[in-house]
């Protein structure tokens, strides 16, 4: 769906479909992506995370993929299932430490709201 | 193990009160990151510390926000002369190094009435 104002996207599958989310980012110079699962009344819950000199990475049942050139970030979900269900933002990682170093001060996006129906 | 964990896990307060918030970070973690989630939008950075100081404060929007860190581990946020917008949720999270992945609290529910 589309965001209007306060409003997130939204999408909704059904149980055992494969979901998809996408992102936009904002700064090139973002070295380090991360998805983050948020439930009601929780803080956000570490996914997966991909550095930007890699394009895919797996874990179980998610895959993110990167694309740098349309700065798009994407997370897949394999098989999914209602305790999925949740918020979902993505993170990029803005400002270099010393020595070149990234400290890990997240930029987030608005996020996405997934609904999986039994 | 415990996790990061914060207090109060809601706070109503007068507007011009003020309030602290406390973060308890992961035993051992040596970074620690306070953000404010507003409803339906995603967190915003306030401050980062490494170990006892602040390494960046250029998230906090003015100077009713303070944060301390006196002792490398326990954090808190404080917030001169609430006004109404500052409710929000207020996140904190720690890692066990800098940049290293961030694990957050369940967040303080602050309400500026």
């Amino acid at each position: 769906g589309e965001s209007v104002g306060l409003h997130l996207p939204t999408l909704s599958v059904q149980e055992g479909d494969n979901s998809i989310i996408n992102c936009a980012y904002s700064n090139s110079a973002s070295d380090y992506f991360i998805w983050y699962k948020q439930e009601s009344g929780k803080g956000p819950q570490f996914i997966i995370d991909i550095r930007s000199n890699m394009d895919k990475r797996q874990g179980q049942r998610v895959t993110v993929l990167l694309n740098k050139t349309v700065k798009h970030l994407s997370l897949q979900i394999a098989a999914t299932q209602p305790g999925d269900s949740a918020v979902y933002f993505c993170a990029e990682n803005i400002g270099q430490g010393p020595g070149g170093t990234s400290y890990g001060k997240l930029t987030f996006g608005q996020g996405t709201i997934l609904t999986v129906h039994p | 193990g415990a996790g990061v964990s914060q207090t109060p896990s809601n706070k109503v307060t007068e507007k011009g009160k003020y309030v602290e918030l406390r973060c308890d970070p992961i035993s051992g973690h040596t970074a620690l990151y306070w953000y404010r989630q507003s409803l339906g939008q995603g967190p915003e950075f306030l401050i980062y510390f490494q170990g006892t100081g602040a390494a960046d404060d250029s998230g906090l929007p003015n100077d009713r926000f303070f944060a301390v860190r006196p002792e490398g581990s326990v954090s808190t946020l404080k917030i001169q002369r609430t006004e109404r917008g500052d409710s929000a949720v207020y996140l904190c999270a720690s890692s066990s190094q800098q940049g290293g992945e961030q694990y957050f609290g369940p967040g303080t529910r602050l309400t500026v009435t």
